[in-house]
Parts: C-alpha cells; structure tokens; sequence
C-alpha cells in the first residue's frame, strides 16, 4: 500500500461548480500535511497547510481527519483557473510523501 | 525575493554520460530536498540535507546517483552514467522547517 494515495482523476467539472478532492495516508505518525498545486510542466506550488481544526483561505477549505487517516481540499465556485494537479502532502520524520495528485479540469 | 534556482532547465544527453543537476536554495532555509518526477511514479524523493548535512538518500536508486551540499547556498545531484530511464523531471525544493518551496526543475531527457 502507498503511503500517500489519492484518486488521479480526472475531476471534469463546470465552472461554478462545487468539487472537493481526499487523499488518504498510511502512516499514522504523520506530524503535518499540506495541499500543493501543480501546473502543467511547472513546479509544485504550496496551496495550503491543513489543520487539525480545519482551515479556509477564500473558495478553498482544507479538512484533517485523523481517525481516518485523510484530508481533503474543497473548492467552491469554480474557476477555469482552478485546473491544475492536485498534490496532497504529509510530512514524515521531516519528510514530505507525496501522493501522485488528483487531476481538476474546469470547463465553461 | 528570488525563489529555488535550478540549472540546468533542460538537458538532452546520451546514454553512458555524466549528468550534473544544480540547486541553490532560498537564502536562510535550512532543508534542502531532490525530488525525481515521472509520469508512471509520480514525485518520488530522492535524498534529503538539513545543514548541509545528507539525513535520508533511501530514495536514491542506485550507486548511479549522487548527492552533495558542499554549502548552505549549493547543491548538485549527479547520474554517472545516465541511463533512458533517467529521463524526468527533476525537483529541487528547500524548507524553513515550516514550508516546503520548489525550484522550477530540470527537465531531463537521456537518448
């Protein structure tokens, strides 16, 4: 089992519409976790860190849940802006794993 | 603010010859991380430095590859000899032990 994992997609959606991505990990020691975006044939971007209470930066909202062992990234009203890959991270003894991302195409 | 810089951008080289990957990272990051990018294997880590001081290369692949961090402002990941396989995108990134940045990566191609 992959230690990180998440559905490649890919998430064809409408602009305006309401999509939401988990990422789920196996090691239960994970001490922090983030959401990455990346562009086509460009580096990964930091979108956001995801705490335990969870967390909103405007149409983003990022959710932990230990128990389970994921977290997800909900995105509201969607933009043709919004499609990129996905990256959900979690931080290992010091190390980001990175799942393989989650594929958003927004469309008009 | 200048971000992670990376060169080459792009290289295209034959199978059999050495390779060389530079990285400097942002001034003051402490981490430095070399991330290997496919297609079929995703971003998959490859070594990691705190302090210029190598901590994890269990993702290294094999004796092919090296690692070093000669300062805090340096470092390069070598393939000698480079193989087709090789062929990825290749991620350099630093960290303030809070948040991870990524250089604009090397894409290599060997033939």
């Amino acid at each position: 089992r992959k230690e990180v994992e998440q559905d490649p997609g890919p998430f064809n959606v409408p602009e305006g519409a309401t999509v939401a991505f988990n990422c789920t990990y196996s090691n239960s020691a994970s001490q922090s976790f983030f959401w990455y975006r990346q562009d086509c044939r460009k580096e990964p971007k930091l979108l956001m860190s995801v705490y335990s209470s969870g967390n909103e930066d405007g149409r983003f909202t990022a959710q932990l849940n230990r128990a389970s062992q994921y977290i997800s990234l909900l995105i509201r009203d969607s933009k043709l802006s919004d499609s990129a890959t996905y990256l959900c991270a979690v931080n290992i003894a010091d190390k980001l794993i990175f799942g393989t991302g989650t594929r958003l195409q927004v469309f008009p | 603010d200048a971000g992670v810089i990376q060169s080459p951008r792009h290289e295209v080289t034959e199978m059999g010859q050495e390779v060389t990957l530079r990285c400097k990272p942002i001034s003051g990051h402490n981490s430095l991380f070399w991330y290997r990018q496919t297609m079929m294997r995703g971003l998959e880590l490859l070594i990691y430095f705190n302090n210029n001081v190598p901590i994890d290369d269990s993702g290294m692949p094999e004796d092919r590859f090296s690692a070093k961090m000669p300062n805090a402002s340096f470092s390069t990941l070598k393939i000698q000899p480079s193989e087709p396989r090789d062929s990825a995108v290749y991620f350099c990134a630093s960290s303030d032990q809070r948040w991870q940045y990524f250089g604009p990566g090397t894409r290599l191609t060997v033939t």
